[in-house]
């Protein structure tokens, strides 16, 4: 199992530009999750689907829009990337597939962008 | 205020050493409490989660504290290995899907 796969790794954008970031996990979790990471911050939740065909806003959706495709995929897109969207993306997901606990958020290994 | 709050660190502490991380969360109705350790520019992982009655894993002890709105973790007998960043995390309401993260303590632990 590959558990919770992004792409791309890196990204540089320069403002105004779109882009859309993939995730797709293999775990057949319900849940799944799109974060921000910034230096100091901490993560923060951007857009959150708790089940295949809802999506819900989290801390800081604005800039962003989220499609959950299925229930493996779960892409973020920003239609006009600023600098104050520079920072480290993570995707996680998190279910009741019999072996792990709710509350246990399997995370990507991330995607860092810069828009400049 | 940030809701949940954590000493950045770093804390650097010799192999052997008995280190604590604590953190204050705002939200009195706070429901769960969780630990994750996350290495330097990797993702974060679920490190254990912290019950009423204190709980143990192996070197590692958590404890919560509802009357302050504080948890901690304890880490006996350092590793170099245990070098990372420590996130304390909450679930404002009943249910997982929104956990609250703390910005983290970063642990140096070296020889």
């Amino acid at each position: 199992n590959a558990g919770v796969t992004q792409t791309p790794k890196f990204q540089v954008l320069k403002t105004g530009q779109s882009m859309t970031l993939q995730c797709a996990q293999d775990m057949n979790h319900n849940s799944m999750y799109w974060y921000r990471q910034d230096p100091g911050m901490g993560l923060r939740l951007i857009y959150y689907s708790a089940s295949e065909g809802t999506t819900d806003k989290g801390e800081v959706p604005n800039g962003y829009n989220v499609s959950r495709l299925n229930k493996r995929e779960f892409s973020l897109r920003l239609e006009s990337a600023a600098p104050s969207q520079t920072s480290v993306y993570f995707c996680a997901s998190s279910g009741t597939s019999g072996r792990e606990a709710p509350y246990e958020q399997y995370f990507g290994p991330g995607t860092r962008l810069t828009v400049t | 205020r940030k809701e949940v709050e954590q000493d950045p660190g770093p804390f650097n502490v010799p192999e052997g050493a008995t280190v604590a991380f604590n953190c204050t969360y705002s939200n009195s109705a706070s429901q769960s409490f969780f630990w994750y350790r996350q290495d330097c520019r990797k993702e974060p992982k679920l490190l254990m989660s912290v019950y009423s009655s204190g709980n143990e894993d192996g070197r590692f002890t958590a404890q919560l504290n509802r009357a302050s709105q504080y948890i901690s973790l304890l880490i006996r007998d350092s590793k170099l290995s245990d070098s990372a960043t420590y996130l304390c995390v909450v679930t404002p309401l009943r249910g997982y899907n929104k956990l609250i993260f703390g910005a983290g303590t970063r642990l140096a632990v070296h020889p």
